[in-house]
């Protein structure tokens, strides 16, 4: 079946420009994760979507940052007036509920770079 | 400040040995721990998981250990293999934080 898909898979920008990035989730994955991986860093989280619950944005690095989940299923990641720090691979996963059991399964990211 | 962190960046095993990659936490309410495995230009794939009611969770070739006193565990790799050469996160599954990584390079 269809994994997690994320479009584009690479976008380059010029500072101050603003991006869209897009994740589609595995049907029928209540929960969305975003997370970015800068160069040589671990996976910092971002933000987390659940069902129609408020989503959890406390690992947003700031304001230009924002994401909306539509109709519980598509995501946008959207960076306004980018920075050159803003550059790294972001990365999406979906998880079909919040049991520990069910594992997370990531798409495979879009590569920014602002120059 | 890091809640899961991996000390080291990198690890070089002779295939058909023991790898043992380390991670440790901080917050002693963190229950249930997971690794993952990421080649490049791919997204992270669940490799194991433990909870912290088990002290060892074993799946094949790999097996997790958990260290609840020392907040720490270990994922080990037996016998090590060419083609698990990749990087290894641990992450914690409150919030899903995660490790810096360690990039495992088995030698043939």
């Amino acid at each position: 079946g269809a994994g997690v898909s994320q479009s584009p898979s690479n976008k380059v920008t010029e500072k101050g420009k603003d991006v869209e990035l897009r994740c589609d989730p595995i049907s029928g994955h209540t929960a969305l994760y975003w997370y970015r991986q800068s160069l040589g860093q671990g996976l910092e989280f971002l933000i987390y979507f659940q069902g129609n619950s408020a989503p959890d944005k406390s690992g947003l690095p700031s304001d230009r940052f924002s994401a909306e989940r539509t109709g519980g299923s598509v995501s946008t990641l959207t960076i306004q007036r980018t920075q050159q720090e803003d550059s790294a691979v972001y990365l999406c996963a979906s998880r079909q509920a919040t049991d520990r059991g069910q594992t997370q399964y990531f798409g495979p990211g879009t590569r920014l770079l602002v120059l | 400040d890091q809640q899961v962190k991996q000390n080291s960046p990198s690890l070089s095993v002779q295939e058909g040995r023991i790898s043992i990659l380390n991670c440790d936490y901080t917050n002693s309410m963190f229950d249930y721990f997971l690794w993952y495995k990421k080649y490049p230009a791919e997204g992270p794939t669940f490799l194991i998981s433990i909870s912290s009611i088990k002290d060892k969770n074993e799946d094949g070739r790999f097996t997790v250990f958990l260290n609840k006193s020392a907040k720490h565990l270990s994922l080990h790799i037996v016998p090590s293999q060419p083609g698990d050469s990749a990087v290894y996160f641990c992450a914690s599954f409150n919030k899903f934080y995660f490790g810096s990584g360690t990039k495992l390079n088995v030698k043939p």
